[in-house]
Parts: C-alpha cells; sequence; structure tokens
C-alpha cells in the first residue's frame, strides 16, 4: 500500500490567491512525521514546512501551512497569496519514527505540479 | 551556511559504463541519505549512512550500485555497468541528529544512453 498518496496532478491557481495541495498518509505507528517539499525544474528538493504528529498546532511557515487532520490521515499543504515563482512540482512525504531499520528514511508520493497563472 | 552539495549536476554515458557520483552534506550532519527518483515519480529511499557506516541499504540498490562514505563526510554512489534503467535523478540528502528535516543536494541527473 501506498504510505502517501497525492491525487492531484496537476493544480492551477491564479496569483495572489491561496491553494490546496492534498496529501493523505497510511502508517500505523503512533509518532511519524509530515514534510512537504517544493521542486522547481532545477531539480532540486526545498524544504517547506514539517508537522509532527504530536504536534496540536498546524505548523506555519510564511505563506504556508499544513492543514493536519489526524483522524483522517490528511496534511494538505496551503499556499496563501500565490506568487508565480510558487510553479513548481510540490511532494508531501512521511518520516516513520519507530523504523526499524533505524534509517528513518522518507516516504514520497508521486507529487503536485502547481501552476501559477499571472 | 553551506547547503548540501553534489557533483556532478548532469552525466551522460552509455550503457555498461560505470559513474560515480559525489554528495557533500551540510557541515555537522551525520545522517546522510541517497534517494533515486524517475520521471513522474517522487523520490524514493536508496541507503542510509549514520557517520561512515553504512546501517540501510534499500532493495533497489542492486549488487551494481555501492555506496560509501570514508570519513563520515562526503559519500560517494557508484553504479557498475550501467543500464537504460538507471536513467534517472540521483538525490543526496543530510540531516543533523534530533533535528527532524532532511535537507536536499541539487540531484545529479544521470542519463544512460
Amino acid at each position: 500500500a501506498q504510505k502517501i498518496t497525492q491525487t492531484q496532478p496537476g493544480m492551477f491557481v491564479q496569483e495572489k490567491e491561496a491553494v490546496t495541495l492534498d496529501c493523505t498518509y497510511d502508517t500505523s505507528d503512533q509518532s511519524y512525521g509530515l514534510f512537504w517539499y517544493k521542486q522547481p525544474s532545477s531539480g532540486e528538493m526545498i524544504f517547506l514546512i514539517y508537522q509532527g504528529s504530536y504536534d496540536e498546532q498546524n505548523a506555519t511557515e510564511g505563506r504556508y501551512s499544513l492543514n493536519f487532520q489526524k483522524a483522517r490521515k490528511s496534511a494538505n499543504l496551503v499556499i496563501s497569496a500565490s506568487q508565480l515563482g510558487d510553479s513548481a512540482m510540490y511532494f508531501c512525504a512521511m518520516r516513520e519514527d519507530f523504523d526499524q531499520t533505524g534509517a528513518n528514511n522518507l516516504f514520497f508520493g508521486t507529487g503536485t505540479r502547481l501552476t501559477v497563472i499571472p | 551556511d553551506t547547503g548540501v552539495s553534489q557533483d556532478p549536476r548532469h552525466k551522460i554515458t552509455k550503457r555498461g559504463q560505470n559513474v560515480t557520483f559525489r554528495c557533500d552534506p551540510i557541515s555537522e550532519h551525520n545522517r546522510l541519505y541517497w534517494y533515486r527518483q524517475t520521471l513522474g515519480q517522487g523520490p524514493e529511499f536508496l541507503t542510509y549512512f549514520q557517520n561512515e557506516a553504512q546501517l540501510e541499504k534499500s532493495r533497489l540498490l542492486s549488487d551494481r550500485f555501492s555506496a560509501e562514505r570514508p570519513k563520515g563526510s562526503f559519500s560517494t554512489l557508484e553504479i557498475q555497468r550501467t543500464e537504460q534503467g538507471d536513467s534517472a535523478m540521483y538525490l543526496c540528502a543530510s540531516r543533523a541528529a534530533r533535528q527532524e528535516t532532511q535537507y536536499f543536494g541539487p540531484g545529479t541527473r544521470l542519463l544512460v544512453l
């Protein structure tokens, strides 16, 4: 089973508007972390925001906020006041804390391509 | 604050050749990860180092792949006898102990002809 599901292959948003990118996850662990990364066409993965499973408040970083709904196992990214430079691929990822291997590696979804329209 | 760096950024090779990629993590990050990203997919975990010890390898890492981190600083990923299916972006990430976030390098794009 997929650990991270991103159901929106592509999204369009008007400049200065807000947009929500969907992410659902699957884990039986109680302790885990959820991340969003941005990948421009250059290829580098840029960290945007992190939410721990025990964090009661939704994470916020500038124009980015993470809408964390634990019971629904969703961790949607909200980008407010979209800018042209926000056009990129966006990946949701999860780290399981009780990783038997000890690696605590990230599991990624397939991404959502966001296009900001002027 | 210097980020994760990778070299080369692009590599074109012929099938059957060997290639080696280098990753320099953020200084003082003792955890280092390699991921592979194919077209239209998210990155997939390949291997993990804690200091110089390679503690975990994914089943994706066939015996043609080998990774090292000899002094617990930079790491190399070598692919022997490359195949067209090895064409991908190879991403390196590092993380400090007790920190949550993995920081990624710019990646190495490999094309096997």
